[in-house]
């Protein structure tokens, strides 16, 4: 059960586009189409933004999409806005009815 | 409307127990699986304990086994944390979460509460 690999920071300035990757294994992220992404502004609770590596929740911006390729996920912000600005957590199932979490990725818009 | 409400924190010594609740509401809680999910102060977030949505089965992080419990009362729509020998290491804003186990397992947590904070210090 160990943390998923993630940058601690990534920074844009508006209208930019930024992208923030995820590792696992292949007995995590590689073996299941199940990596979600969550957006935690400060003093807040997480919100789902991405599910099924690809796939956005009714009333999540088309500005957020997901990839993967092998044990990496990716979160890809387009056109930068100041509400941007907040943690971002990716997450998976790891086997045995079990979930992990990323370590987390500040964004900051310059 | 369509939210979850933890309650249940507070500071405790070491050694001790408690029990976080989580009051589900707009939604058919008998339909969907239910996580207790942690953050430490200034850390990220970790999951921490699962339960079907029939109550049949449960799963926790290694860290808490055989000292946390998660159960579910659908007469009151409430998910529970039972909490014991609580450690410094378990001081942590918790939250409950919902899953909408569409694969038949844990899958992704699509509505989250405002989270309890539990401190444990002597």
């Amino acid at each position: 059960q160990s943390a998923l690999t993630q940058p601690a920071s990534v920074s844009g300035s508006p209208g930019q586009s930024i992208t923030i990757s995820c590792t696992g294994t292949s007995s995590d992220v590689g073996s299941y189409n199940l990596v979600s992404w969550y957006r935690q502004h400060p003093g807040k609770a997480p919100k789902l933004i991405i599910y099924e590596g690809t796939k956005r929740p009714s009333g999540v911006s088309n500005r957020f999409s997901g990839s993967k390729s092998g044990n990496t996920a990716s979160l890809t912000i387009s056109g930068l806005q100041a509400e941007d600005e907040a943690d971002y957590y990716c997450c998976t199932y790891a086997g045995s009815n079990t979930l992990v979490f990323g370590t987390g990725t500040k964004v900051t818009v310059l | 409307q369509v939210q979850l409400v933890e309650s249940g924190g507070g500071v405790v010594q070491p050694g001790r127990s408690l029990r976080l609740s989580c009051v589900a509401s707009g939604f058919t809680f008998s339909s969907y699986g239910m996580h207790w999910v942690r953050q430490a102060p200034g850390k990220g977030l970790e999951w921490v304990a699962v339960i079907w949505y029939d109550g049949s089965e449960k799963y926790y992080v290694d860290s808490v086994k055989g000292r946390f419990t998660i159960s579910r009362d659908y007469s009151k729509n409430t998910v529970y944390l039972q909490m014991n020998s609580l450690r410094a290491e378990d001081t942590a804003v918790y939250y409950c979460a919902r899953d909408p186990f569409v694969h038949g397992y844990p899958n992704w947590f699509d509505l989250w509460g405002q989270g309890t904070l539990v401190t444990v210090s002597s």
